[in-house]
Order: C-alpha cells, then sequence, then structure tokens
C-alpha cells in the first residue's frame, strides 16, 4: 500500500466512449502526476500538478484531459480514444515538485481500447 | 536532463549479490540519482537515492564515484521475489519532470 489509489484497476472501452480514471492520495502530498506505460516502453510522463496547477504537459494529444479539483484527487478525462492508447496509466504523487522528489505510485488502470 | 543508461536484462541466481550499473554522463550538479522497482502491472516503488559516495538502506546500497558519472546499484542476497525491471533516473528539471528510461529487468533463478 502506497498511499495511492487508483480506479478503476481495469478498463475496456470502444474508441467513442468517454471514460475517466481516477486517482486520489492519502499522504498529503503537493504534487500529482499521470504516467502512461504501453507494453515494453518506458514509463511516459503525461501531465505534473503541483498544487492543483498544471506546471508539465508533455506534448499530449487533447483526447486526453486531466484534472486537479485538490491535491489530493487527480482525474484523467479520456475520449475518442485509439486503439494505440491501450496501456497502463499510473499515477503518481510527491511531496513537492522539485529535484530529486520521491514518487509515489499507485497500481495503475489497465486501459484497453477496442 | 540528464540521460541514463543502463543495461536491458540481467540474470542472477538466489542468494548472490548483484549489482547494476547506470550510466549518467551528463549529470549536473545538483541532480540526484534515483532507483526504482517495479514488478509486473504495478507501479514503480523507490527503492534509494543518492549523492554522492555510498548510501544504505535495508534493501539495497547505492555506490556513486567521485565524477559522479555513473551508479552502482547494489542488491545483497537476491531472492525470486526480486525479479523486476529495476529503473535508475537522474535529475529532473523544477517542473518535475522525471524521466524514466527503459530499466533493467533482473531474471532471479532458482
Amino acid at each position: 500500500e502506497t498511499g495511492v489509489t487508483q480506479t478503476p484497476r481495469h478498463l475496456v472501452m470502444g474508441m467513442t466512449n468517454k471514460k475517466s480514471l481516477k486517482c486520489e492520495q492519502h499522504l498529503g502530498h503537493n504534487a500529482m502526476y499521470w504516467y502512461k506505460q504501453s507494453a515494453k516502453k518506458p514509463l511516459e510522463l503525461m501531465f505534473v500538478y503541483s498544487l492543483e496547477e498544471r506546471v508539465e504537459n508533455n506534448s499530449v494529444p487533447s483526447r486526453f484531459s486531466p484534472e486537479c479539483p485538490n491535491s489530493s484527487h487527480l482525474f484523467l478525462h479520456l475520449h475518442t480514444l485509439q486503439p494505440e492508447d491501450s496501456a497502463l496509466y499510473l499515477c503518481a504523487s510527491s511531496p513537492v515538485v522539485e529535484q530529486g522528489a520521491k514518487l509515489f505510485f499507485g497500481s495503475g488502470t489497465q486501459l484497453s481500447v477496442l | 536532463l540528464a540521460k541514463t543508461t543502463q543495461p536491458i536484462s540481467m540474470d542472477s541466481y538466489e542468494g548472490q549479490e548483484v549489482n547494476i550499473t547506470c550510466s549518467h554522463n551528463n549529470i549536473a550538479t545538483n541532480d540526484y540519482i534515483t532507483w526504482y522497482q517495479q514488478f509486473p502491472s504495478q507501479g514503480p516503488r523507490f527503492i534509494i537515492q543518492g549523492y554522492k559516495t555510498k548510501v544504505t538502506n535495508e534493501v539495497a546500497s547505492l555506490f556513486i564515484p567521485a565524477d559522479r558519472k555513473s551508479s552502482t546499484l547494489s542488491l545483497p542476497r537476491v531472492s525470486l521475489s526480486d525479479t523486476a525491471v529495476y529503473y535508475c533516473l537522474s535529475g529532473s528539471s523544477n517542473t518535475g519532470k522525471l524521466i524514466f528510461g527503459q530499466g533493467t529487468t533482473l531474471q532471479v533463478k532458482p
């Protein structure tokens, strides 16, 4: 148990569906992150939030829309996805966004786009 | 951002010491070196972090030479449950852009 909870653990959706991934951290951290991990590829940073403000948007397609309503919750809204978006989506948090910050990851949502 | 290079895979046997070396030739003066462990279908887990010389915790040791252009993660007496992917990371900008490489897949055999 890392203190970072992601739901759902598995999600299957069609290309025309709209779904949301949820992440909640119980660590009192101020920074939250979304990473994407495709099969046999390194983790790719998608978004970084610090105190509910987006500080990094790593050239992610607009079909992925993040939302951070408070420092404990992070969402990733999905719409009109492509099969190549199938991957493990990981949420992480850290005390602050800074050099050497230790990341705490959730278990991820395994997404399959049909 | 400093790029890291590490072996793609390593094999070991139970009870052996495993050393995984990571190269980070362009490391900046204020960059830390951090290692994570990842099991299949789970998020990475922090193992150890250091800046220079040697750091040891209950899980591993991290050796960093004086020039800091490389580092070595040492896992004492590995078991089958240490089979995982190990990531070496170096540096991050103030925006939290921490870059994961492809990692080293460690396979521990009985």
